[in-house]
């Protein structure tokens, strides 16, 4: 069973801080990874993709991958309340796959 | 960007009666498309992955002559909710596949009660 797990949180910062959400998978062979953002009501948006190694760094938002551990992380620095949101961690095994998604981590940023 | 829409994006019927979501990519082509449902406070449950020009794959659980898919161009597909019931409402997203990649774009979503 190919699993992507997360801890559901909710997972509280104060304004400012720097956020750290994390993920794990089950499958080994997965590829490619995301991270998406849903507010309470909508739909997920795409934050981040990560495909290799290490960290990919776009404005506030840092994504890491450590294959060897199956682990995937986000950090969001500089905080605000409007990164209040469900942050939902998913994994491709291959190319045209659906991905599987994590329960997702629940942000709240307090001002 | 990678646009997808949906429409409706609300819908209330009776119960027993049908019920077209529309899923559209509007500036890319969209080979795969997916459906997911989405109860409160639940996360997102893939319903079904549907291909251009073949015939949707459901995943376990969900009735395929119950939530009818078709995938009839890169850039349109419909779920149709058949003899809609109370315990069919929820929060109904699809998603597109960009090209060949494995990143996929939502749509805002259609949130459906059956009364």
């Amino acid at each position: 069973q190919k699993e992507v797990e997360q801890n559901s949180g909710p997972l509280s910062v104060p304004e400012g801080a720097i956020a750290s959400l994390n993920c794990t998978y089950s499958d080994r062979g997965s590829q490619s990874f995301f991270w998406y953002r849903q507010y309470s009501g909508k739909s997920p948006e795409l934050i981040m993709s990560i495909y290799s190694n290490g960290d990919k760094e776009d404005g506030r938002f840092t994504a890491q991958l450590n294959k060897a551990s199956q682990y995937v992380s986000l950090l969001i620095r500089d905080s605000q309340p409007s990164d209040s949101a469900t942050y939902l961690c998913a994994a491709s095994l291959q190319a045209g796959t659906a991905l599987i998604f994590g329960k997702g981590t629940t942000l709240s940023v307090s001002s | 960007g990678a646009v997808v829409s949906q429409h409706p994006s609300w819908v209330i019927c009776k119960s027993g009666t049908s019920v077209k979501i529309e899923c559209r990519s509007l500036d890319f082509q969209a080979t795969t498309m997916f459906w997911y449902r989405q109860f409160p406070k639940q996360s997102l449950m893939l319903m079904a992955t549907s291909n251009e020009g073949s015939k949707a794959t459901y995943e376990q659980g969900v009735e395929k002559d119950k939530f009818l898919i078709n995938h009839a161009s890169l850039t349109l597909s419909t779920l149709t909710v058949t003899s809609a019931h109370p315990e069919d409402s929820s929060f109904y997203i699809c998603s597109a596949r960009r090209g060949n990649t494995d990143t996929q774009y939502f749509g805002p979503g259609t949130r459906l009660t059956v009364l």
